[in-house]
């Protein structure tokens, strides 16, 4: 199993452009997330889902877009990139308590 | 959203030393956890905690779920080099996680 798989892991951006982050998962699990992580400020929750053609906001949604069309992939759209959105993006999948995390895409903005 | 505050922020200390570091709340949780994070990837779940004064181990790390369910402790006994790196907790509420700030430890050979 690869596990939680996530593209690309370094990306730099203009303001105002948009970009897709991905993140496919293997292990057949419903539950599947998208947190941003910042200095100081620990992983906070974007968006998840509980399942195919399910998703709802987290702690900071806005600026943010995700979909799940399969259970595998749950990708992260970014509708027009601020730097405000500079961050190291985790996307995570779960059963239960247990949480596997992919390793990382550090989006720079400009 | 809920805050999870951890302590210390940050810590250096000699290897074979031992380490104490906490996670509190203002906010009750059924289940604490805490992760360890190493430098370019994503946390990895090093122990789960599921009642109010649970003590748990995993190897030379022991945890304890607070009597009052709004903290939680981990503990590392003898450190070695490899245990650098960031150590979170999180406590679930609901269907979600919600993450501390982290503490960074370097181990000084």
């Amino acid at each position: 199993n690869a596990g939680v798989t996530q593209t690309p892991k370094f990306q730099v951006l203009k303001t105002g452009q948009s970009m897709t982050l991905q993140c496919a998962q293997d292990m057949n699990h419903e539950y599947m997330s998208w947190y941003r992580q910042d200095p100081g400020m620990g992983l906070r929750l974007i968006h998840y889902s509980v399942g195919a053609g399910i998703t709802d906001q987290g702690e900071v949604p806005n600026g943010y877009n995700v979909s799940r069309s399969t259970t595998e992939d749950f990708p992260l759209r970014l509708l027009s990139a601020a730097p405000s959105q500079t961050s190291v993006y985790f996307c995570a999948s779960r059963k239960g308590t247990a949480q596997y995390f992919g390793p990382g895409t550090r989006l720079t903005v400009l | 959203g809920q805050q999870l505050n951890q302590s210390p922020q940050s810590m250096f200390i000699q290897e074979g030393e031992d380490v104490s570091m906490n996670c509190t709340s203002s906010s009750i949780f059924n289940t604490w956890l805490w992760y360890k994070q190493d430098p370019g990837e994503g946390p990895v779940l090093l122990i789960a905690l599921y009642k109010a004064g649970e003590l748990t181990s995993n190897g030379r790390l022991t945890a304890q779920f607070g009597i009052t369910r709004k903290d939680s402790f981990l503990n590392i006994s003898a450190s070695i080099p490899s245990d650098v790196g960031i150590y979170f907790c999180a406590g679930i509420t609901g269907n979600q996680f919600y993450f501390g700030t982290g503490t960074s430890l370097t181990v000084i050979p």
